[in-house]
């Protein structure tokens, strides 16, 4: 079974400081790991997928299959981040269903 | 390319009323994915089709709801018979066909939140 976990329903830094939005998952197959991003009266949209290996608005994030974990970073949090962020899994061979984390509520105070 | 369309916004039914929700998906794409999602709950997958096919329906229940994404016209989730457990927010996703073994990025609508009274 596919499983993705998001620990943190919640989370909330200081404009200028680093950012990690943890994410685990469990998957027995070969994943492909997306993080997607809902601003506030926003549609849900895509922020990056694992196998771009891009930095989109200053965030990264890296697979690390020793540890099932595809943490998103940024090093400076801008007001603009203040956002839903959902971690979502995919298998590479097989269905195309995505399964979502539960989201982490990010608020980047002034 | 307006994006993917969903309509209505916000549905209200009575208990025992069906809901009928619409998904236009981008221009382009044959793909459509319905997505549910419960209060303070990640999106859940219910059903993937493709035009006049339903590819996967693993996340559906097995009674009152169904898809469909005809030859011509939007996709339609249908939730016959709505009860107060059925009130969430439905999203819908498409995407352009697969290329070979390639899979696309999907794209999300605006959401329709269905209230059952």
């Amino acid at each position: 079974a596919q499983r993705v976990t998001q620990p943190e329903k919640l989370l909330s830094v200081f404009k200028g400081a680093p950012v990690e939005l943890k994410c685990n998952y469990s998957y027995s197959g070969s994943p492909e790991l997306f993080w997607y991003v809902q601003y506030s009266r926003q549609r849900l949209q895509l922020l990056l997928r694992h196998i771009s290996r891009e930095s989109i608005k200053g965030f990264t994030a890296d697979l690390n299959k020793g540890e099932t974990s595809f943490h998103l970073k940024k090093p400076f949090a801008q007001e603009e981040d203040s956002a839903m962020y959902y971690c979502a899994l995919r298998a590479i061979q097989g269905a195309q269903k995505l399964v979502f984390g539960q989201g982490t509520r990010l608020t980047i105070n002034p | 390319n307006a994006g993917v369309m969903q309509n209505p916004r916000h549905l209200v039914r009575r208990r025992g009323q069906e809901a009928r929700l619409r998904c236009s998906p981008m221009k382009g794409h044959s793909h459509v994915y319905w997505y549910r999602q419960l209060p303070e709950e990640g999106l859940k997958f219910m059903v993937y089709l493709q035009k006049e096919n339903i590819i996967d329906e693993s996340g559906m229940p097995k009674e009152r709801f169904s898809a469909e994404f005809p030859k011509e016209g939007p996709s339609i989730l249908r939730i016959q018979q709505v009860v107060r457990g059925d009130s969430a927010a439905y999203f819908c996703a498409s995407s352009p066909p697969v290329q070979g073994r390639a899979k696309n990025i999907q794209y999300f609508g605006a959401g329709t939140r269905l209230s059952v009274l």
